[in-house]
């Protein structure tokens, strides 16, 4: 167990939906990444923030947006689904923003029909 | 942007065979970090390697940092069938994980 939760950890949508994912960091970590992990495109960073600011933008589609509140927990909001944004969503925590070990949490599956 | 390339994609070995992935990077990384995830489960941290040529070691695994710092590598000996799974390299600067490489091992 690394300490990081997520919720859903399985979700089913249909094309078109919006949906959002949670993740609460490890006690005491003020960083938060998501990460989408598919067959065909491996481990794809998406976002980081720090602090409930945004610290680092990977390959984030626009349809996609993420905030990290004042308690420090993170939501990515997926809107406008497609079949191809089926995926696992990961999301890391670490202690500080230089991306030193990240705890990654159990995922969320999510599947768009 | 950084990319990290790792091969082989695929690894099949027995039981005692040796192992090792490799990752490449075309620019100079600042640190490389390795991770493994089992089958269903989550990447979970392995090591974090920083300086040029650094070689460290935990129990059968051996990871080396190349001179250049712009490539790395896993090695697994006498592999068992515990080290199954997905082995990731990542670099620092973008967070940009390698395709990783998937190790089967036969009993």
């Amino acid at each position: 167990d690394s300490g990081v939760t997520q919720t859903p950890k399985h979700l089913i949508t249909a094309t078109g939906q919006r949906v959002t994912l949670r993740c609460s960091p490890r006690s005491g970590d003020l960083s938060v990444y998501w990460y989408q992990q598919s067959l065909d495109q491996g481990l794809q960073f998406l976002i980081q923030y720090y602090n409930g600011e945004e610290r680092a933008k990977g390959n984030i589609l626009e349809r996609f947006s993420a905030q990290q509140f004042p308690d420090l927990h993170s939501e990515l909001n997926l809107s406008s689904l497609e079949l191809g944004d089926s995926a696992l969503y990961f999301c890391a925590s670490s202690a500080l923003a230089s991306r030193e070990t990240q705890y990654f949490g159990p995922g969320t599956r999510l599947l768009v029909l | 942007g950084q990319q990290v390339m790792q091969i082989p994609q695929y690894q099949h070995v027995q039981e005692g065979e040796d192992f090792t992935t490799y990752c490449n990077s075309s620019t100079t990384l600042s640190n490389i970090q390795w991770y493994k995830q089992r089958p269903g489960g989550h990447p979970v941290f392995l090591i974090q390697l920083v300086k040029s040529g650094e070689v460290k070691k935990q129990k059968r695994l051996t990871f080396q940092f190349g001179e250049a710092k712009k490539n790395s590598s896993l090695h697994i000996t006498a592999t068992q069938t515990t080290d199954v799974g997905t082995y990731f390299c990542a670099s620092d600067g973008k967070l940009t994980f390698g395709q990783g490489t998937i190790l089967t091992v036969h009993p």
